[in-house]
């Protein structure tokens, strides 16, 4: 069974421009979460979709970050415009139940210059 | 709210034992484990629901405390493949996020 896969791996960008970030949960996995890890700090919670639709997005730190998930299969995540403390390592995890496992993709590391 | 990690760091020779913690101030609804190494996915360990609870695989296991506020995780006889960093990840009962620890970085030498 595939894991949970995110695309692309890295990202350089430079301050102003819009990247989106890709996750591909696991088949099946209803629930998608984005997590986002800043370089020192914790693992911090960005969203949480149940299919399509956003059950939390409680972490999302201002209106430059836009998710969707069209479908209720993979995710995007989307910085426009994109700014210097937005570099970070993010994570996508998918669950099949709501307070089930959460298993974790490999991360896109961005960074914004 | 984040819990609290401790220690930030251990370093072990093959053999020895460590002992991870993780606390919240308040009670938890569950308390989960992962290992990540360096470039790659977090690894999922285990989960523990319930206060007293004792879990673990191979020699790495945890418990979770009755009040359900502080959770420990067991490294036995450390092997070179244990290293990594370990995060814990505490959910409340009143959502479904997890909030994670700063994390601990294991090192294992032969």
């Amino acid at each position: 069974e595939a894991g949970v896969t995110q695309f692309p791996s890295h990202s350089v960008i430079e301050k102003g421009q819009t990247v989106t970030l890709r996750c591909d949960p696991i088949s099946g996995h209803d629930n998608l979460y984005w997590y986002r890890r800043v370089m020192g700090k914790e693992i911090k919670f960005l969203l949480h979709f149940v299919k399509e639709s956003k059950q939390d997005e409680s972490g999302m730190p201002n209106n430059r970050f836009l998710a969707e998930r069209t479908g209720g299969t993979y995710s995007t995540l989307k910085v426009q415009p994109a700014e210097l403390e937005d570099s970070g390592v993010y994570f996508c995890a998918s669950s099949q139940e709501t307070r089930g496992t959460q298993y974790f993709g490999p991360g896109t590391r961005l960074l914004v210059l | 709210q984040q819990p609290v990690q401790s220690p930030q760091a251990v370093i072990l020779r093959e053999g020895e034992d460590a002992v991870i913690n993780c606390s919240s101030s308040k009670a938890l609804y569950s308390v989960h484990w992962y290992r990540q190494k360096h470039g790659e996915a977090p690894v999922f360990l285990m989960i523990l629901l319930k206060g007293g609870e004792q879990k673990g695989h191979d020699k790495i296991s945890a418990s979770f405390n009755e009040k359900k506020q502080q959770s420990s995780l067991y490294l036995t006889a450390s092997q070179l493949s244990y290293s990594g960093t370990y995060f814990c990840g505490t959910e409340m009962g009143n959502d479904y996020k997890l909030s994670f620890g700063a994390g601990t970085t294991v090192t294992v030498r032969a």
